[in-house]
């Protein structure tokens, strides 16, 4: 079984601040690394899906860095805004198709 | 755009009892497809996946099985249920190297 761990487990953010959070995933057999936003009662929507050692990616107030060399992906949200409250997922991927999922990192941003 | 279509959205079974649930994909042929479970307070693990018709890697030795006996069909089922296996399932696929798409997920309440 694949250890995909994400940390913190949840964190509370005040509105406007900028926070982040890891995703820690096996560096060997790696083929792809997603970050999904998973709301309540909805489907999980994919952010990134990053493949290259050093890759980093943006999606308006969100950003995530790869390193897959030592295991690690970093989502940063800056400016944190009520409606990003959500849990993130990390997925790790690998070579045959194997798709992983970590515990989740659950983010309260508080007005 | 990919969907996977996943029913029911809430089951409520005796112990005991067989469980069959299915989820369908439309708009990709050849998909990898996944089922994964949530219990309480928990992320979501990975139970079986597939690369391809009859092909399927189980992840957790426990009373579920899963079958592919179509392309774009991925079916969950159990022979008798145990409390233990309540919990909220979610089919998943990808159609490759590129984000997963989800169903809406069905709610187990095994009593």
């Amino acid at each position: 079984i694949l250890n995909v761990e994400q940390s913190p487990q949840s964190l509370h953010v005040q509105e406007g601040d900028s926070t982040n959070f890891t995703c820690s995933f096996p560096s060997s057999n790696f083929y792809a690394l997603h970050w999904y936003r998973w709301e309540t009662a909805k489907s999980p929507e994919a952010l990134f899906v990053m493949t290259l050692n050093g890759d980093e990616k943006k999606k308006g107030r969100i950003s995530a860095t790869l390193n897959t060399k030592e295991g690690y992906s970093y989502l940063y949200i800056k400016g944190s805004q009520p409606e990003d409250s959500a849990t993130y997922l990390c997925a790790f991927m690998t070579a045959g198709n194997k798709l992983t999922f970590g515990g989740g990192t659950r983010v309260l941003v508080k007005p | 755009s990919q969907t996977i279509h996943q029913w029911p959205a809430t089951l409520v079974q005796p112990v005991g009892s067989p469980l069959s649930l299915e989820c369908t994909v439309e708009g990709t042929s050849n998909p990898n497809l996944y089922w994964y479970r949530q219990a309480a307070g928990r992320g979501l693990q990975l139970l079986f996946y597939s690369v391809g018709i009859g092909q399927i890697s189980s992840e957790v030795p426990q009373n579920l099985s899963a079958s592919r006996p179509q392309d774009r069909q991925f079916i969950l089922s159990s022979k008798k249920l145990l409390l233990s296996d309540s919990g909220f399932y979610l089919c998943a696929g990808t159609p490759g190297n590129t984000e997963a798409f989800f169903g809406q997920g069905t709610r187990l309440t095994v009593v």
